[in-house]
């Protein structure tokens, strides 16, 4: 089965511009997580789709969204783009068959750098 | 609001020798699961072993095995018989476990060298 997968894998950006980052989950999965990880901040939480239905949200600006398809796949939009939101944009997704967490498996991620 | 700590951020093994990464962990929930991520210089985060918090019994999988101490809130991974592929970013993490769309809390990581 194949894994998640994110594309692209590398962007490159100016500020004030918008990029659009995409993931497919494993087939099957029905989750879909998204996540920024820096150098100084870590790993953090973006928000997490079900059904194309955003469940929970972490704490980020409103420049950063995203929408789930009908296939399951994920998209996750950075308008106006800001010097601090060069990151790796993980992507992650699960199960959710039941009420348990499940596992998350994640994607290699899109290397964004804004200049 | 829940958090992770990871109070080593490098760590060095000699190839073959064993060693354990600490991660402590604060939450009031007596339900949750957790986690240990690999992430090479590839950048691919891969999931390394799972314990949840329900099982007393500690997780293991195959060289990689778990110190699981709930009352303490610890949560060390041990690695045997280290191997250069061994060599990575490693990360503890944290998810609630009362429903299914809580988020992973992450620690801050430990970078691992393996020494040939």
């Amino acid at each position: 089965k194949a894994g998640v997968t994110q594309t692209p894998r590398y962007l490159i950006k100016t500020r004030g511009q918008q990029v659009t980052l995409s993931c497919s989950p494993i087939s099957g999965h029905r989750s879909v997580s998204w996540y920024q990880q820096t150098p100084g901040q870590g790993l953090q939480f973006l928000f997490e789709y079900f059904s194309e239905t955003q469940r929970n949200k972490g704490n980020f600006p409103g420049r950063f969204s995203g929408r789930q398809f009908s296939n399951s796949r994920s998209e996750m939009n950075v308008s106006t783009l800001e010097l601090g939101d060069s990151a790796l944009y993980l992507c992650a997704s699960s199960l959710a068959s039941g009420g348990n967490p499940d596992t998350q498996y994640f994607g290699p991620g899109t290397r964004l750098t804004v200049l | 609001a829940q958090t992770v700590t990871q109070s080593q951020p490098e760590m060095s093994v000699q190839e073959a020798e064993t060693v354990t990464l600490s991660c402590t962990y604060d939450t009031s929930e007596s339900d949750y699961y957790l986690f240990w991520y690999k992430q090479p210089p590839s950048r691919q985060m891969i999931l390394v072993i799972r314990q949840e918090a329900y099982k007393q019994q500690n997780a293991t999988e195959n060289r990689f095995s778990v110190n699981f101490q709930k009352a303490a809130k610890s949560f060390s991974l041990k690695i045997s018989d280290s191997q250069l592929g061994d060599a990575a970013m490693y990360f503890c993490a944290y998810r609630n476990g009362h429903s299914g769309n809580t988020p992973l809390v992450f620690g801050k990581g430990t970078r691992l060298s393996v020494i040939a």
